[in-house]
């Protein structure tokens, strides 16, 4: 049984371009959550996902930041003109259908960010 | 503000000692979880005590939680080199059956 999966796990971006962050969640696993995490830091909640719907999106910059679980394929999150600040680790994590009190959320191995 | 506090920041024991590391937070919660997180990689699920339980031993990890002080303490009995990375404690808030609050980690350091 595969773990979360994301892709890329390095990514290089220049000011303006747009990033493309991709997460495969564990099977049987229909929540997704995705977190950030600066240098040095823990990490920060951004938006959390069930399959074609955004239940808690709180911790998103109000611009520039968007995610996506569909219906098929991976959870994406998508940032516009990317900026020197946006760069960080970005980890997603998924959980299983009926999220209970355990709420043990499984983490993938991350995207690392690099804003040149 | 950050809900979860690490304390101390950083730790460096040599093999074979014991490991405590602490985590207070601020407001009602579900659960809280401890994770690994070995330098840049992502983060290995530890254990998880409920709200209402006092302790829980996994292994070598005991985990303490007392709501009383909004607090937890993670042990790691006869340290291994293998043990150095970065802990974190995170909570499940009352109310949310979704995200965890991230403390900003205790930074351990195991010498042979």
């Amino acid at each position: 049984n595969a773990g979360v999966m994301q892709n890329p796990r390095h990514l290089v971006r220049r000011r303006g371009q747009e990033a493309r962050l991709r997460c495969s969640p564990m099977k049987g696993h229909s929540h997704v959550y995705w977190y950030r995490q600066l240098p040095e830091e823990g990490l920060k909640f951004m938006v959390y996902l069930q399959k074609e719907n955004i239940i808690d999106e709180s911790g998103m910059p109000k611009e520039r930041f968007s995610a996506e679980f569909p219906k098929e394929g991976p959870s994406i999150l998508r940032i516009q003109q990317v900026v020197r600040g946006d760069s960080a680790a970005y980890f997603c994590a998924s959980s299983p259908r009926r999220p209970a009190r355990r709420n043990t959320q499984y983490f993938g191995p991350g995207t690392r960010l690099l804003v040149l | 503000s950050q809900q979860g506090e690490e304390d101390p920041q950083a730790l460096s024991i040599q093999e074979g000692e014991n490991a405590t590391m602490n985590c207070s937070y601020k407001t009602s919660i579900n659960n809280l979880q401890w994770y690994r997180q070995n330098s840049g990689r992502g983060l290995v699920h530890l254990i998880l005590i409920r709200s209402n339980e006092r302790e829980k031993h996994s292994g070598r990890l005991r985990v303490t939680l007392d709501t009383s002080k909004k607090s937890s303490s993670l042990l790691i009995t006869a340290s291994r080199a293998a043990d150095t990375a970065s802990y974190f404690c995170a909570t499940g808030l009352t109310g949310t059956a979704s995200k965890l609050t991230f403390g900003t980690g205790t930074r351990l350091q195991v010498t042979l």
